[in-house]
């Protein structure tokens, strides 16, 4: 079968790093996105890897290894805003994105 | 711009009734999506459009129909509401390489 494993719920620091891991196992793959949904509103974009290795934007990054099935998401300088769900999402074989379940992230001050 | 505009934005619906949620995007993407997100789970397609003319059936069909006669539209349909139906459904669309799909704002809809 296929699935996309993420943590429930971690919690972190005003100011602090936090880095939201996601594994997957699916039949194909053609790429990873990492998507944020604030409570009550639709997913937005944030980042995407087809090839292993970091790609940085910004306060994100976001690290792909194929071989091992595993990316993560990497959070720097945190703020209050960055309160949110963050889904991680993989195209598959048929091109269709599976969708893990979401990691809600709590930033305290 | 407006991108992808659902509507209604909640609904309470009897059980056995029929509704349609509309979905309309202005950024003339070929590919749109019907997801449900319940708690716990992650987004499950529900339908597809590649483009104008042309549907597919996602991981959870069964209840729903959909249609693609233009571009910018894309309903789905409840024909006879369940309770297990009561989610959010986001309607999404993309065009292009790689496969970014940019979502509208939901419909939150409860069947009693």
């Amino acid at each position: 079968g296929q699935n996309i494993d993420q943590p429930t719920e971690m919690t972190a620091t005003e100011g602090a790093i936090v880095q939201i891991n996601c594994t997957y196992q699916t039949s194909g793959f053609n790429g990873l996105f990492w998507y944020q949904q604030h409570a009550g509103e639709a997913p937005t974009f944030l980042s995407y890897n087809v090839l292993d290795g970091l790609e940085e934007k910004g306060r994100f990054s976001s690290f792909l290894s194929r071989s091992k099935g595993y990316s993560y998401l990497l959070l720097k300088e945190l703020q209050m805003k960055d309160s949110a769900s963050y889904l991680c999402a993989v195209i598959g074989s048929n091109y269709q994105l599976i969708w893990g379940a979401g990691t809600k992230l709590i930033i305290k001050p | 711009i407006a991108g992808i505009t659902q509507a209604p934005t909640s609904q309470i619906l009897a059980a056995g009734r029929r509704m349609t949620l509309r979905c309309t995007q202005d950024m003339r993407h070929n590919a749109m999506y019907w997801y449900r997100q319940d708690l716990g789970l992650g987004l499950r397609l529900i339908h597809y459009s590649n483009t104008a003319g042309t549907t597919g059936k996602g991981e959870v069909p069964d209840g729903y129909s959909v249609s693609r006669a233009n571009t910018d539209d894309f309903p789905l349909t409840l024909a006879s509401a369940v309770p297990s139906q009561t989610s959010v459904y986001f309607c999404a669309s993309s065009d292009g390489d790689p496969n970014i799909q940019y979502f509208g704002a939901g419909t939150r809809l409860s069947v009693l």
